[in-house]
């Protein structure tokens, strides 16, 4: 069974950084990309970005809200992936979600999501 | 970026209704576009890739349809469990851009 676990939400200052972590299992982690993907409170899904596996040289996209500033990775050796977040603002408040991305040819999708981990960016 | 507008941003409809929510993209998109289900406190479910690919396990009363910078959800026969928020996704180029969300009621 494919299981995504995230971690490490928290309360932060404005200006702050958190790291989110998400442990995968019940898939092969290596043949895939993984996201992040955002939602504020009572808001849209938001893209954060997306880490490719070492196949495709751990190259990453970020959304332009967060570039700069956030920071995605993963660790194929423990099954991981990373959200290194900085410079935190009170807009990035919302539930981060990582998700795993599914490859059908020209096609992708993310497939398998985790519950999410909360981030409150306050004073 | 491509922005993604799906209308209408909200409908009510009786169980066994058709319903069809629509998304448009700001430029061509293929058929790059997935729509996805989340029900209040849970993360979003994927329903439909590439335009009109059904995701395993998911409902036959589901489909999608479009190519370019139209596409279509529908659910032929609205259920008492379709409420919920439905999202449409490009992925066509990064960054990957969402509409603005569906929600859908039963009455």
């Amino acid at each position: 069974e494919v299981q995504l676990v995230e971690s490490g939400g928290g309360l932060v200052q404005p200006g702050g950084s958190l790291r989110l972590s998400c442990a995968a299992s019940g898939f092969t982690f290596t043949d895939h990309y993984m996201d992040w993907v955002r939602q504020a409170p009572g808001k849209g899904l938001e893209w954060v970005g997306r880490t490719r596996n070492k196949a495709n040289s751990y190259t990453t996209e970020y959304a332009a809200s967060v570039k700069g500033r956030f920071t995605i990775s993963r660790d194929d050796s423990k099954n991981s992936l990373f959200l290194q977040m900085n410079s935190l603002k009170t807009e990035d408040t919302a539930v981060y979600y990582c998700a795993r991305v599914q490859s059908q040819g020209s096609a992708s999708c993310l497939d398998y999501w985790g519950q999410g981990t909360l981030v409150t960016v306050s004073s | 970026a491509i922005q993604m507008t799906q209308s209408p941003s909200s409908l009510s409809a009786s169980v066994g209704d058709r319903v069809t929510i629509t998304c448009r993209a700001s430029q061509g998109i293929r058929n790059d576009l997935g729509w996805y289900q989340q029900k209040p406190g849970q993360a979003p479910k994927l329903l439909i890739y590439a335009a009109s690919t059904l995701q395993s396990g998911v409902p036959s009363r589901f489909s999608g349809g479009g190519s370019g910078t139209d596409f279509t959800l529908t659910i032929s026969s609205l259920q008492p469990e379709d409420s919920a928020t439905y999202y449409c996704v490009q992925d066509y180029n990064y960054p990957w851009t969402f509409g603005q969300g569906t929600k859908v009621e039963i009455k």
